[in-house]
Order: C-alpha cells, then structure tokens, then sequence
C-alpha cells in the first residue's frame, strides 16, 4: 500500500459545480496536510495547508483532515475554467528530515465553461 | 512572499554537457531546499534535500556524483546536471522550507539532444 493514495480522476465538471478532491494515507506520523495547484509545466502553487483536524476555508476552498480515518479532502465551490489544473494531496511529519513531502499522485480537474 | 525562483526556464543541450539549475528565495531565507523531477503525467519525485552548508542529502538511486547540489546561501541551491544525457531529460523543480510548508518554483524543463 502506497504511504498516500489520490483519486486518479481525471475529473471533469461543468462550471459552477462543487469538486470534490480527496487523499487517503497510511503513515500516523503525517501531520502537515497540504494541497498544491499545479498547471501544465509550471512549478506547483501551495493552496491550503492544515495541521490539525478539522475544517479551512480559505474564499472559494475548503480543506478537511480527519485524521482518525486518515483522510484529507479539499472542495472548490463555484468551480471556475482558471481552476482547471493538476491537484496534488501532501503531507508531512515534523522536524527536520520529516519535513519531506509525500505527494499524491495528483488528480487533474478540468472545469468546462 | 514566498516566491521562489528557478533559472533557467528552459535549456536544451547537447549530450556529454554539464547543465547547471539555480533556485532562489526571493522574500525569505531557506535553510533547506528540495529538489524533484517530474515526468510527463506523473507526481513530483524527491531526489534531494539541500541544507545550507553541509552536503545534500539524496533519496535513494539518485546518483549524487550526477546531480551535484550546492547550498552556499541561505537564499540560492544550485542543481548541476553532470554529462547530461537524453535519459536526464526531465523538468526539475525546487522547492524551498519556511517551517513545514515548502515553496515551489517554476520549474527547468532540461532536454538533452
């Protein structure tokens, strides 16, 4: 079982729609969560980042972290065609070399005007 | 803040030649930088973590006399890809550590002919 798991997708919505993103893991020691935007051929954009249990919202994002069931979700309301993009789950321990980043394999959304 | 840049955006090179990568933090100092390569269609791939005065650390089968990391600032990491070859065609992207939340930069798209 891979450390962390991403919806594949491809995922593709019409404008205005709700989008669902989710990342389930295995690793306890995993206690920074964060969700990248990545366009093609450019480096990723760090979206939200979450340390505890719970909600974030952050304008059209929200992300989520339930950490009893290892699963992290993020929900883009009023879906735009600029959201179409890669997005990457990612998560980390804490201190030093734990700081590396696990990515999720990434999940491509595109919103169809 | 948080930006972080990459230099150059795009290098194509002959096969046998060395190609050397910059990553800047432009509004923060950087103890520790990352380095990735992507594939087409694929997550990000950790080769090596960068710490500012003292040798890079390298993930396992990534080949360290290959894929010189330098960390002299606490501002600028410097990739240098040694008798490049087509198989090290690749995009490479840095990223750089403030706390627990890695920054990235845009990218090197490296082709080597």
């Amino acid at each position: 079982q891979k450390e962390v798991e991403q919806d594949p997708g491809p995922l593709s919505v019409p404008e205005g729609a709700i989008v669902s993103l989710n990342c389930t893991y295995s690793n306890s020691a995993f206690q920074y969560f964060m969700w990248y935007r990545q366009y093609s051929r450019k480096g990723p954009e760090l979206l939200m980042y979450t340390y505890s249990s719970g909600n974030k919202e952050d304008g059209r994002f929200t992300a989520q972290v339930d950490k009893s069931s290892k699963y992290i979700s993020l929900f883009i309301r009023d879906s735009q065609p600029s959201d179409s993009a890669t997005y990457l789950c990612a998560m980390s321990g804490s201190g030093g070399s734990n700081y590396k980043l696990t990515f999720g394999k990434g999940t491509l959304l595109t919103v169809n005007p | 803040g948080a930006v972080v840049s990459q230099h150059p955006s795009r290098v194509i090179c002959k096969s046998g030649t060395s190609v050397k990568i910059e990553c800047r933090s432009l509004d923060f100092q950087a103890t520790t930088m990352f380095w990735y390569r992507q594939f087409p269609k694929q997550s990000l791939m950790l080769m090596a973590t960068s710490n500012e005065g003292s040798k890079a650390t390298y993930e396992q089968g990534v080949e360290k006399d290959k894929f010189l990391i330098n960390h002299a600032s606490l501002t600028l990491s410097t990739l240098t890809v040694t008798s490049a070859h087509p198989e090290d065609s690749s995009f490479y992207i840095c990223s750089a550590a403030q706390g627990e939340r890695q920054f990235f930069g845009p990218g090197t798209r490296l082709t080597v002919l």
